[in-house]
């Protein structure tokens, strides 16, 4: 089954734990996207990634990094996280086309991250 | 900057009644593709449809019906006789040169 999966689901940690949230996808896609979701705010990007070891800042990336060094994985770091960054986090892959992202988005199921 | 609305924050409707979800976007993008997706209470995000710039025929799908007008920069989703499984949230999307979301719609039907 073609899906984008995301470990955690649910986190709730503390100011200034490093933490990690993997995300994986089996549909050979080269592109692979971060987002968050804050109520009223919609979906916000955070980072991208057009393949292998090529990624680049979306709209909010403070406080976040990432790495693709597999086409399947794409994980997000939050090296030290505080509380402004408790928010529902989204993973989504999909093919390439002539633009960046005018193919349809594969989303993972969401991480709903807590910092205290 | 390219910018999506999506001006209607919550609607609530009757079962069976018809529901149109605005959109407008704007642009100086002459290639650009629009989505819409469906994020139900369980929370996933489903892809619905995906449109491009040159591409203006309205599109049915069952109950589901899409209509993209370029003169006034809109592409606006109807459900016909919704249902109470239609409720959740409803994002519309536009790409050009960067993805940009609405803030959603939160479409309740009630039984």
């Amino acid at each position: 089954e073609a899906q984008v999966t995301q470990n955690p689901r649910y986190l709730i940690t503390v100011t200034g734990k490093k933490l990690t949230v993997t995300c994986s996808q089996n549909m050979n896609h080269e592109y692979m996207s971060w987002y968050r979701q804050d109520p009223g705010l919609g979906l916000r990007q955070i980072y991208y990634s057009m393949n292998v070891e090529v990624t680049d800042k979306g709209d909010v990336p403070e406080g976040y990094k990432v790495s693709r060094k597999e086409k399947r994985n794409f994980p997000l770091i939050l090296e030290s996280p505080s509380p402004n960054q408790t928010s529902l986090y989204f993973c989504a892959s999909s093919a390439l086309g002539i633009e960046r992202e005018s193919h349809e988005q594969f989303f993972g199921p969401g991480t709903r991250l807590t910092v205290l | 900057a390219q910018k999506v609305t999506q001006a209607q924050t919550e609607i609530s409707v009757v079962e069976k009644e018809d529901v149109t979800l605005d959109c407008v976007y704007e642009t100086r993008d002459t290639t650009y593709y629009l989505f819409w997706y469906k994020q139900p209470p369980s929370g996933e995000l489903v892809f619905l449809i995906r449109r491009n710039s040159f591409d203006e025929q309205n599109e049915i799908s069952g109950r589901y019906s899409w209509n993209f007008q370029k003169s006034t920069s809109s592409f606006n989703f109807t459900i016909t006789a919704s249902q109470v499984v239609d409720s959740a949230v409803y994002f519309c999307a536009y790409s050009g040169s960067r993805l940009t979301f609405g803030e959603g719609t939160q479409l309740t039907v009630n039984p």
